[in-house]
């Protein structure tokens, strides 16, 4: 089973719905990141979180809104969604504690998000 | 300023040949670290290899092995006996410390095509 999971895994809504995208993982570690990823852009950073009570907005927080509901569990919300929110959303984790001094993260298998 | 820099779009190799991808960096913290992540057409984001700043040798990882030039601040990743499989994007990415917080930066990112 996958450490990080993301649901859904594909998604196309309409402009100025509310959408919301999960992540799951079973890797126990604290700290929780959205990215999204625009062709040519690399990785933009969201939100990210270091504990249930620790939210703090990433490069491009506009627009969205995220939830820690537990240490296994990080939602990103697009509270009315448009055009330019087409892209795929990765959710990643990473723990210093856990990784020999990498603290790599480490990655969802990304959800593709379309808004029409 | 471009903190992680990856100049080659795209790249190029002939199967069982070996090719480098450029990365150069940019931080003031002392105790970074570099990575580079493979994404696969089916859109994860998986770890190949990490180099700590005071790491002393190159880091390898089986076929990829990292080029660590500190005084040039460049981490090029060097992949071995390429294989059709190595076909995807390539990301170089640093984690840095600012403000008593660990951010990560993303490249654009390499798309290399390995060639029979």
């Amino acid at each position: 089973d996958a450490d990080v999971t993301q649901t859904p895994r594909n998604r196309i809504t309409k402009t100025g719905k509310r959408i919301m995208l999960e992540c799951s993982q079973t890797k126990g570690h604290d700290r929780m990141y959205w990215y999204r990823q625009d062709p040519g852009l690399g990785l933009q950073l969201i939100y990210y979180s270091f504990d249930v009570k620790d939210i703090n907005k990433g490069e491009i927080s506009d627009g969205y809104s995220v939830s820690r509901q537990a240490q296994a569990k990080f939602s990103l919300s697009l509270e009315s969604a448009i055009p330019n929110q087409t892209a795929l959303y990765f959710c990643a984790t990473s723990d210093p504690t856990k990784s020999g001094g990498r603290n790599e993260q480490f990655f969802g298998p990304g959800t593709r998000l379309t808004v029409l | 300023a471009q903190k992680i820099t990856q100049t080659q779009p795209g790249m190029f190799v002939q199967e069982k040949e070996a090719v480098t991808l450029d990365c150069t960096y940019d931080t003031s913290d002392p105790s970074y670290g570099l990575f580079w992540y493979k994404q696969p057409s089916s859109g994860e984001m998986i770890f190949l290899i990490y180099q700590g700043s005071y790491d002393q040798q190159n880091a390898t990882e089986g076929r990829y092995s990292l080029n660590f030039q500190k005084a040039r601040k460049s981490a090029n990743l060097v992949i071995s006996a390429s294989q059709l499989g190595d076909s995807a994007m390539y990301f170089c990415a640093m984690r840095e410390l600012l403000s008593g917080t660990y951010k990560y930066i993303f490249g654009t990112g390499t798309r290399l095509k390995v060639l029979a």
